[in-house]
C-alpha cells in the first residue's frame, strides 16, 4: 500500500517568505507527527496530531510555525517569515494509534536563501 | 527531555567486517527504538526493545538493551554495502504521547 507522502520534495525560498509543506499520511492512521532534521542531526519533534487536534505542539520553535490537520488526514506545516535557520529536512510520520510504530515520509528539503 | 548520545558519530569499514554502534542516555528508557535512514528517505524502524537485558536479532543485526535500560548497542556481522546509512536510536517512552526523541545518529559507510 501507499506510504506517507510529502510534497514538495524540495522547496527553495527567500528569507521572509511564507511556505507550506504538505503531508499525506497512510490511510487510516490517526496519529500524525512533524519532525525537523538539520544537517548531521537526528530528527527533532515539532508537533503531534491525534485526529484533527494538536495533542502536543511543544516542539514548535516559535510562533512563526503552525500546523493544521482539518479533516484528520492531510496535514500542512506552515512557516511564516522564513529565516535561513529554518533550512532543514521536514519529516512527517503517521501511526496507527497505540502501536508505537511511526512510518516516515521521505521529507521536504527546505532551503531558505 | 532525555539526551541521547550515539557513538561513534561516523564509521567507515570494509565489507565483511563486524561493527558495533552505541546509544547512551542520562535517564532510563521505558522503550527504545533503532532506525536506519538512507539519503533522501525518512527513517525506517528496525526494532523496539523494552526489557532490560533484552537481545533481538534481525538477520545480521543484533540489538542489545542494557540491564539498567540506559544504553543500547547495535552489532552488525559481516557488513554489506546495503548496510550503509544513518543509524538512529530513539526514546519511545512517552506513554500516551508517542513522540520520539532521537539521538544524534551514527553515519555508517561500508566500503565494497
Amino acid at each position: 500500500g501507499a506510504g506517507v507522502s510529502q510534497t514538495p520534495s524540495n522547496k527553495v525560498t527567500e528569507k521572509g517568505k511564507y511556505v507550506e509543506l504538505r503531508c499525506d499520511p497512510i490511510s487510516g492512521h490517526t496519529a500524525l507527527y512533524w519532525y525537523r532534521q538539520s544537517l548531521g542531526q537526528g530528527p527533532e519533534f515539532l508537533i503531534y496530531f491525534q485526529g484533527t487536534g494538536a495533542a502536543d505542539d511543544s516542539g514548535l520553535p516559535n510562533d512563526r510555525f503552525f500546523a493544521v490537520r482539518p479533516e484528520g488526514s492531510v496535514s500542512t506545516l506552515k512557516i511564516q517569515r522564513t529565516e535561513r535557520g529554518d533550512s532543514a529536512v521536514y519529516l512527517c510520520a503517521s501511526s496507527p494509534r497505540g502501536t508505537g510504530t511511526q512510518y516516515f515520509g521521505p521529507g521536504t528539503r527546505l532551503t531558505v536563501l | 527531555t532525555q539526551l541521547l548520545e550515539q557513538s561513534p558519530q561516523f564509521l567507515s569499514i570494509q565489507e565483511g567486517e563486524n561493527l558495533t554502534v552505541y546509544c547512551n542516555s542520562s535517564s532510563v528508557f521505558s522503550s527504545l527504538q533503532w532506525y536506519r535512514q538512507e539519503p533522501g528517505e525518512g527513517p525506517v524502524l528496525l526494532v523496539t526493545v523494552v526489557t532490560g537485558g533484552e537481545v533481538k536479532k534481525l538477520k545480521r543485526l543484533t540489538f542489545q538493551f542494557g540491564d539498567a535500560r540506559k544504553d543500547s548497542s547495535l552489532h552488525i556481522t559481516a557488513a554489506q554495502p546495503g548496510d550503509t546509512g544513518l543509524y538512529l536510536c530513539a526514546d519511545a517512552s512517552n506513554f500516551g504521547n508517542e513522540k520520539l526523541t532521537f539521538g544524534t545518529g551514527t553515519r555508517l559507510t561500508i566500503i565494497p
